[in-house]
């Protein structure tokens, strides 16, 4: 069955760079997105395609994917990046989603 | 800009039907060619795909919860509905609706609603 697995938590050291990986057999054929979730508020859509920003989101946050992997990457975090970070995408069928697990980023 | 406002019962009891609404403003419907999605999010876990609609009425459903849930568009009033038959504790959750330009590209979130099941 399909499922994507994200790392549980995660932490990174104010202004260093981070990965967040997300791993599934179904991002060989379609890519991830990805979003940032801040306690008690609505996600918040980060990156999407190969590599892609939606308009307002810093150019820190970066994506990438290999094979059945797919990263998030921040280059040179802030303590305002601490968050539950959540990759999605299509299942086998194409049509249905899937979310990752998330992850908990801590910002030290 | 976009903007979307869950709305509905915050209690239901189990075994009964949950029923939301989600009301987008700053565009309509009608003329967007995203497709509307619904995600859900228990207490300390996390999200789940519910479906999608689009503006034409076609929908996706996840495949475990496809027996009970229809979404349904009404672009007159540029709302999304989502209903959900046969509750139980385990759907209480933060309901989100979204708008989504792209398969899995939910760009425009409502701040969601809490859904509690429980007699």
């Amino acid at each position: 069955s399909s499922e994507l697995t994200q790392d549980p938590a995660v932490s990174v050291a104010l202004g260093q760079t981070v990965r967040i990986t997300c791993k599934g057999d179904t991002l060989r054929s379609y890519s991830a997105s990805w979003y940032q979730q801040k306690p008690g508020q609505a996600p918040i859509f980060v990156l999407y395609g190969k590599n892609n920003r939606p308009s307002g989101i810093p150019d820190r946050f970066s994506g990438s994917t290999s094979g059945n992997t797919a990263s998030l990457t921040i280059t040179g975090a802030q303590a305002e990046d601490e968050a539950d970070y959540y990759c999605n995408s299509r299942d086998n069928s194409g049509n249905h989603l899937l979310f990752g697990g998330g992850t908990q980023l801590t910002v030290l | 800009q976009v903007q979307l406002q869950e709305s509905g019962p915050g209690l239901v009891k189990p075994s009964q039907t949950l029923s939301l609404t989600c009301t987008v403003s700053g565009g309509y419907i009608r003329y967007d060619s995203s497709y509307w999605g619904w995600i859900r999010q228990p207490a300390a876990k996390g999200l789940e795909w519910i479906g999608r609609i689009y503006s034409h009425g076609s929908t996706h459903y996840n495949p475990s919860l496809k027996s009970r849930v229809t979404m349904s568009i009404d672009t007159s009033k540029n709302e999304v509905s989502l209903t959900l038959t046969s509750v139980t504790a385990a759907d209480t959750a933060v309901y989100y609706c979204a708008r989504e330009p792209l398969m899995g590209d939910f760009d425009y979130w409502g701040p969601g609603i809490l859904v509690t099941v429980s007699s």
